[in-house]
């Protein structure tokens, strides 16, 4: 079936410094979505890339969809401890099926 | 406009017991996804529910069952529980077709003992 891998894992930054998380896959996504996912809380989508090379920012979050369709990123610069959780991706596996990469858990040190 | 419902939100089960989640989707979406989430496997899709039918299945035993109702709430059904089921259930409603931003509930979280 349909797997998307994502890295890193963990990634400890220090408040004001950049953070990326990459999502790769071997097959071409039709769509890719992002989450976020506060410590106890439950997914909150951010966002849906579909087009190839698709470049979507929400203030200081920038979501990019590779030229074809296998990878996605997610960038954010200058980190604040509001950011903290743990960023997923999901790629759309037929109706509204969705398959999560592994998250990447965000810890900002102030 | 209400959100996601899932209830109960905490529950602590016996190995071998038996135990139904439910959720309620936000009003007017149709498709209803289950996902389990631990921190080895990470969240994996169970199945989906759209209009009252089955339309997705993920990889999970036949022990993990679910269905929906005319009014688009949704029910899974864990039997014979194991350790292992362990893991918080979340719900994910969808307004309809296909890839739309999936809202989720706060998920119910299951001990199993």
């Amino acid at each position: 079936g349909q797997q998307v891998m994502q890295i890193p894992q963990y990634q400890h930054v220090q408040e004001g410094e950049d953070f990326t998380t990459y999502c790769n896959s071997s097959t071409t996504l039709s769509n890719i979505q992002w989450y976020k996912q506060r410590p106890g809380g439950h997914p909150v989508f951010l966002i849906q890339l579909v087009k190839s090379g698709e470049v979507k920012k929400q203030k200081r979050l920038t979501f990019q969809f590779g030229e074809a369709k296998k990878n996605s990123s997610l960038h954010i610069t200058a980190t604040q401890t509001t950011d903290v959780g743990t960023y997923f991706c999901a790629a759309n596996a037929g109706g509204n099926k969705l398959v999560f990469g592994a998250g990447t858990i965000l810890r900002v040190k102030s | 406009k209400a959100g996601v419902t899932q209830t109960p939100r905490y529950l602590i089960k016996t190995r071998g017991q038996q135990v139904t989640l439910s959720c309620s989707p936000i009003s007017g979406h149709r498709s209803v996804s289950w996902y389990q989430q631990t921190p080895g496997q990470g969240l994996q899709f169970l199945f989906e529910y759209f209009s009252e039918t089955q339309r997705n299945k993920g990889n999970f035993p036949g022990r993990f069952s679910g269905r929906q109702f005319s009014n688009s709430r949704s029910e899974m059904n864990v039997s014979t529980l194991e350790l292992g089921d362990s893991a918080l259930y979340l719900c994910a409603s969808s307004l309809s077709g296909q890839g739309p931003e999936a809202f989720f509930g706060q998920g119910t979280r299951l001990t199993v003992v």
